[in-house]
């Protein structure tokens, strides 16, 4: 099973900036949290990913909780080609093998 | 990042018959991995592609369905054996190298008639 939960689906206005939360709440403490988005069926594309501290790349900012517990995948000027599915996925290891378990995501909408 | 091709892109095929999926990275890669994503769903975990050994399969896929093979560190193929139309799906691959970020293929759209 999936290790995180996120909303189903969340709209947001063009130019404003898109927040979208992300529950692992039995996170343990050397595992990552890692973002991807789907575009219309193409492949996952990554977007970012960070342990404990804050991340930002030229994509999107990653704020994660001090407890870890939860984090938030922020894209500051949402754009309708940010129109996608977004995935929060914890990397889990078994027997040494790092496995990515994808959720059913976030279904972000920006509207004009 | 690694660029991870994959052919074909998209294919209709009879139900009874065979599909072979290829995957390319362009870099050498420790991890390769093939994905499910049925229609309007997430993306569901195959197995994982292992280099000179039989691949790892998830819970609910069987190598006789889902034959496997990984001659070296930049290419594998995914076969969808003996197709029913609840085969129809997006097969997608990945790959990452040792504690770094997967990134994943395109994707192959299969529909099963």
């Amino acid at each position: 099973d999936a290790k995180t939960t996120q909303p189903t689906s969340m709209d947001c206005a063009e130019g404003r900036a898109a927040n979208l939360p992300c529950n692992h709440s039995t996170i343990s403490g050397n595992e990552y949290v890692y973002w991807y988005r789907q575009i219309h069926s193409q492949g996952p594309q990554y977007i970012i990913h960070g342990l404990k501290n804050n991340e930002t790349n030229e994509m999107a900012s990653l704020i994660i909780t001090e407890d870890r517990k939860s984090s938030t995948l922020i894209l500051p000027h949402a754009t309708l080609r940010d129109t996608a599915v977004y995935y929060c996925i914890v990397r889990s290891s078994t027997s040494g093998t790092y496995k990515y378990i994808f959720g059913t995501g976030t279904r972000l909408k920006v509207l004009a | 990042s690694a660029v991870i091709s994959q052919k074909p892109s998209r294919d209709i095929c009879q139900r009874g018959t065979s599909l072979t999926i290829q995957c390319q990275v362009d870099s050498q890669v420790t991890m390769m991995f093939w994905y499910r994503q049925q229609p309007g769903q997430s993306l569901t975990l195959i197995a994982t592609a292992n280099q000179g050994s039989e691949a790892t399969y998830e819970s609910g896929f069987v190598i006789d369905k889902f034959p496997i093979s990984r001659p070296n560190l930049t290419f594998s193929t995914l076969t969808v054996s003996n197709m029913s139309p609840e085969d129809s799906s997006i097969y997608l691959c990945s790959s990452r190298s040792y504690q770094e970020t997967q990134y994943f293929g395109p994707g192959t759209r299969l529909l099963v008639l």
